[in-house]
């Protein structure tokens, strides 16, 4: 089947720094990429859409300027959050569809602990 | 806006039991749905998908339906074991490649 990548799968960060994480998706191509954010002990939640080539597009509630996404290419999306408070201390999950009836695949996730 | 829940959020059960995980959804117009399994502190695992033309999926000892028209889908999950513990999570699309609707999950508990 399809595989997502995430690079790193953890980081520990002090408060203030900006972290990037990478989403790939590694044998196929993607013009659009999901990203998901999970409290300890809460569901997923959408954050964003990252579309390739174009804008990303926000959930309600999610702060475009402090959650930065790049889709610079069809299997690449970035998520940088910057200037990371504890509050900003998560899960995060990017999904990728490789096209036509198939499912979604998830990245593994990227844990992010902001001190 | 598309709501999922599913019912009960925290199961134990000893050791060989079946059990049913429910899931309801509020919208019906869907393009399918998801059980997965998520290992503390891990990612997901996906165990059945079923589209919105079907009306079951079956995978070794899990089986999971669907009634859209009602909103609602089951995963039966045959002798559990131990390492059935984890938490099981249901997930709509609406349609092709848009992002899922996620329940709170149900956290399982399988005592040996």
């Amino acid at each position: 089947g399809a595989v997502v990548s995430q690079h790193p799968s953890w980081v520990i960060c002090k408060s203030g720094t900006s972290v990037k994480i990478e989403c790939r998706s590694l044998d196929f191509q993607a013009t659009t990429m999901f990203w998901y954010r999970q409290f300890p002990k809460q569901s997923l939640m959408l954050m964003a859409t990252s579309n390739e080539g174009s804008k990303a597009t926000y959930e309600q509630g999610v702060e475009k300027d402090k959650f930065l996404i790049n889709h610079a290419s069809l299997t690449l999306s970035t998520l940088t959050v910057t200037s990371a408070h504890p509050e900003d201390s998560s899960f995060y999950i990017c999904s990728a569809n490789p096209g036509g009836a198939g499912t979604q695949y998830f990245g593994p996730g990227t844990r992010l602990t902001v001190l | 806006k598309q709501e999922v829940t599913q019912i009960p959020a925290a199961l134990s059960v000893p050791e060989g039991e079946n059990l049913v995980l429910n899931c309801s959804f509020t919208d019906s117009a869907i393009y399918n749905l998801q059980w997965f399994r998520q290992d503390p502190g891990k990612g997901l695992t996906s165990l059945l998908l079923i589209q919105s033309s079907q009306r079951e999926q079956t995978s070794g000892r899990l089986n999971a339906s669907l009634d859209k028209s009602s909103g609602r889908s089951t995963l039966y999950i045959a002798a559990s074991q131990p390492g059935d513990s984890a938490t099981y999570l249901c997930a709509v699309e609406a349609t092709g490649n848009t992002p899922l609707v996620f329940g709170k999950g149900t956290r399982l508990s399988v005592i040996a």
